[in-house]
């Protein structure tokens, strides 16, 4: 059965460091996401894409993050100047049509 | 704005005893709404789904049915097993608007056998 995979299952990084998490959507969908979930607290939408764009973004979703798909299969989360409070599990999804999400194991991030 | 409240956790019951893990939502218009699963070391999976009032969703024994009168969409299984421990997300996508997935807490369910 098709999956998300995502890469790495845990990021250690140092404050003030660029970090990258990479994702593989399922091959024949068209809508990708990142969500994010800090320790105890709720999955919260970080940004969508479609069609090579951002569609949609939430108020975490600052100028320290990008997105990137870079080629045809990897999906990508950049954070360019991490601080502590960026340690979170990210999750990845995607879904073919706008309503059925299927989310990725998530990686890990630790802020030091 | 939209936001889903779920019962807090860890729920904790006995091998085949009956689970209701209670979820409310508050949303503007007419949402879709989802049950989702993390067993422990892994991601999100979908559970199980209702797309308008009064549809119920099921899957793997569990069911959930979309309740536009009181909001609700509560989560049930008539025996649960030592399998089914895991964190239990209710969330909700609208129709128009965001296209987001608002989620609520998570309920930890522990299953003893």
């Amino acid at each position: 059965e098709p999956e998300v995979t995502q890469t790495p299952s845990h990021q250690v990084t140092q404050m003030g460091q660029e970090v990258i998490l990479r994702c593989v959507p399922i091959s024949n969908h068209l809508y990708f996401y990142w969500y994010r979930q800090i320790l105890g607290q709720k999955v919260e939408f970080l940004v969508s894409f479609y069609n090579n764009e951002i569609s949609e973004k939430s108020e975490i979703f600052d100028d320290q993050f990008s997105v990137e798909r870079p080629d045809g299969s990897n999906f990508t989360l950049k954070i360019r100047s991490t601080k502590l409070e960026d340690s979170a599990m990210y999750f990845c999804a995607s879904s073919e049509e706008e309503r059925e999400q299927f989310f990725g194991p998530g990686t890990r991030l630790t802020v030091l | 704005g939209d936001s889903v409240t779920q019962m807090e956790g860890p729920v904790t019951l006995s091998e085949e005893a009956f689970l209701t893990i209670n979820c409310t939502y508050t949303a503007t218009g007419y949402p879709s709404l989802f049950w989702y699963v993390q067993y422990p070391g892994e991601g999100l999976q979908l559970l199980l789904k209702a797309t308008k009032a009064d549809d119920k969703g099921s899957n793997k024994g569990f069911e959930a049915t979309y309740r536009k009168e009181t909001t609700s969409f509560h989560l049930e299984k008539g025996s649960v097993q030592v399998s089914d421990s895991a964190v239990y997300f209710c969330a909700l996508i609208m129709d128009t608007g965001r296209r987001a997935l608002t989620f609520g807490s998570g309920t930890r369910l522990q299953v003893q056998p």
